[in-house]
């Protein structure tokens, strides 16, 4: 079964660059979220999306920024990225038609230096 | 605010054992309860989903019960085997199919052969 997709795998950046993810959702998925994961830490909602639209924000900082596109992939913009930034990032996909079971994509590793 | 706490934060047991993990929330009024699992620097895997109208689901050596009036969620984990050794997370959706899951510490699991 498809699953969802999130490139890249890996990322490092410098302090101040900018970087951008990409998540992939299950198809015929409805909603996708954004989540954070430090170090030791448990995810931390940033942003979802519900048929294209933002529906939920969590603790995103303004440096920030996400969208879905028409074919439903979805991406989260950072710039001026500081070191405290280097985390997993998860993206998660549910469909409200299916019992909006998550599954979680395998996360993008950012290590900013 | 929804919080939810796991207890213990890490368990040892020996194989074979069968063991349970614990999670509690603090608002009652979830829409759902997920278990997943999560290995060292890797995505989240599904286990089990609970809607709020069910009691329990089981899925293989794998058992969650939910008592939504008390915030009370268990994870039971039958005939443990050193391929369970984990992070197993808690997480509830408080309201609404699309809104965001809110995740727990976890609880890390290691099984001794």
């Amino acid at each position: 079964a498809a699953g969802v997709i999130q490139s890249p795998r890996h990322l490092i950046k410098e302090k101040r660059e900018t970087a951008t993810l990409k998540c992939y959702p299950i198809p015929r998925h409805d909603t996708v979220y954004w989540y954070q994961q430090g170090p030791g830490q448990d995810p931390q909602f940033l942003i979802s999306f519900y048929e294209k639209m933002q529906s939920d924000k969590g603790s995103i900082p303004d440096r920030f920024s996400a969208q879905q596109f028409s074919d439903y992939h979805s991406e989260l913009n950072m710039s001026s990225l500081e070191l405290g930034d280097s985390a997993l990032y998860f993206c998660a996909s549910s469909a409200l038609q299916r019992g909006t079971e998550a599954f979680f994509g395998q996360g993008t590793r950012l290590t900013v230096v | 605010k929804q919080e939810v706490t796991q207890i213990p934060a890490a368990l040892s047991v020996p194989e074979g054992e069968n063991l349970v993990l614990n999670c509690s929330f603090t608002d009652s009024a979830i829409y759902n309860l997920q278990w997943f699992r999560q290995d060292p620097g890797k995505g989240l895997t599904s286990l089990l989903l609970i809607q709020s109208s069910q009691r329990e689901q089981t899925s293989g050596r794998l058992n969650a019960s939910l008592d939504k009036s008390s915030g009370r969620s268990t994870l039971y984990i039958a005939a443990s085997q050193p391929g369970d050794s984990a992070t197993y997370l808690c997480a509830v959706r408080t309201s609404g199919g699309n809104t965001p899951l809110v995740f727990g510490k976890g609880t890390r699991l290691s099984v001794i052969a």
